[in-house]
């Protein structure tokens, strides 16, 4: 089955740019969807098809996929963004909707 | 606005039944698949099931094939989860998730995502 890799977590200082990984096999020929999940609540789809951002979501979000390797990014980190980011996938040839394990954002 | 309301959660024991429910309102039920997707606390998320706009295709998790049954009322702009012979692991939360399309064989994305119901599964 299709499998995708987050690192456990990932720590930066308020202000400073977060860049959060999601390793797949040829994952740059998928749509990559991002979830934002902060503590006690429901997750929130903050990147959609690899780099669009839905209504609400702020410009210091943005996505980028390719090869083997799709990324959340997120410039200017106010403590807010503190919080637990899955990335997704559907993969065509299994039939399979799979998420990653997870990243969780510290800022320090 | 959008609402996903989900109910139905609480302690069974293993191997036992529990139905899910979904409570949708905000827009155009029957224009949108819908999906299940639990949480097991602590852990990471791992979609459950899907289905079409329609109820005339469905997918399952291997993890619960043949357990878990999902369909959906378009009259009544709900969805359901039917959950048999229920194991230890599948103790979650479970979230009714709305898709941004009217298929399940599809890359849309998921949003927005009800509140969750808990499932608990313990003798």
């Amino acid at each position: 089955s299709y499998v995708l890799a987050q690192p456990p977590s990932v720590s930066v200082a308020p202000g400073e740019t977060a860049s959060l990984p999601c390793g797949g096999n040829n994952i740059g020929s998928k749509s990559v969807h991002w979830y934002q999940q902060k503590p006690g609540q429901a997750p929130v789809l903050v990147i959609s098809y690899d780099s669009d951002r839905p209504s609400g979501i702020p410009e210091r979000f943005s996505g980028s996929n390719s090869g083997n390797t799709a990324t959340l990014t997120i410039s200017s980190v106010e403590a807010g963004d503190e919080a637990d980011y899955y990335c997704q996938v559907w993969d065509r040839s299994t039939d399979h909707r799979v998420f990653g394990g997870g990243t969780k954002l510290t800022v320090l | 606005e959008v609402q996903l309301v989900e109910s139905g959660g609480g302690l069974v024991e293993p191997g036992r039944s529990l139905r899910l429910s979904c409570a949708a309102s905000g827009f155009t039920f029957d224009d949108y698949a819908m999906h299940w997707v639990r949480q097991a606390p602590g852990k990471g998320l791992e979609w459950v099931s899907g289905i079409s706009w329609d109820g005339g295709s469905k997918a399952y998790a291997d993890s619960v094939k043949g357990r878990f049954t999902i369909s959906r009322d378009n009259t009544k702009n709900s969805l359901d989860l039917q959950m048999d012979s229920l194991r230890t692991e599948d103790m979650a939360f479970y979230y009714c998730v709305k898709s941004g399309g009217p298929g399940i064989a599809s890359d849309n994305w998921w949003a927005p995502w009800g509140q969750g119901t808990l499932v608990t599964v313990s003798a």
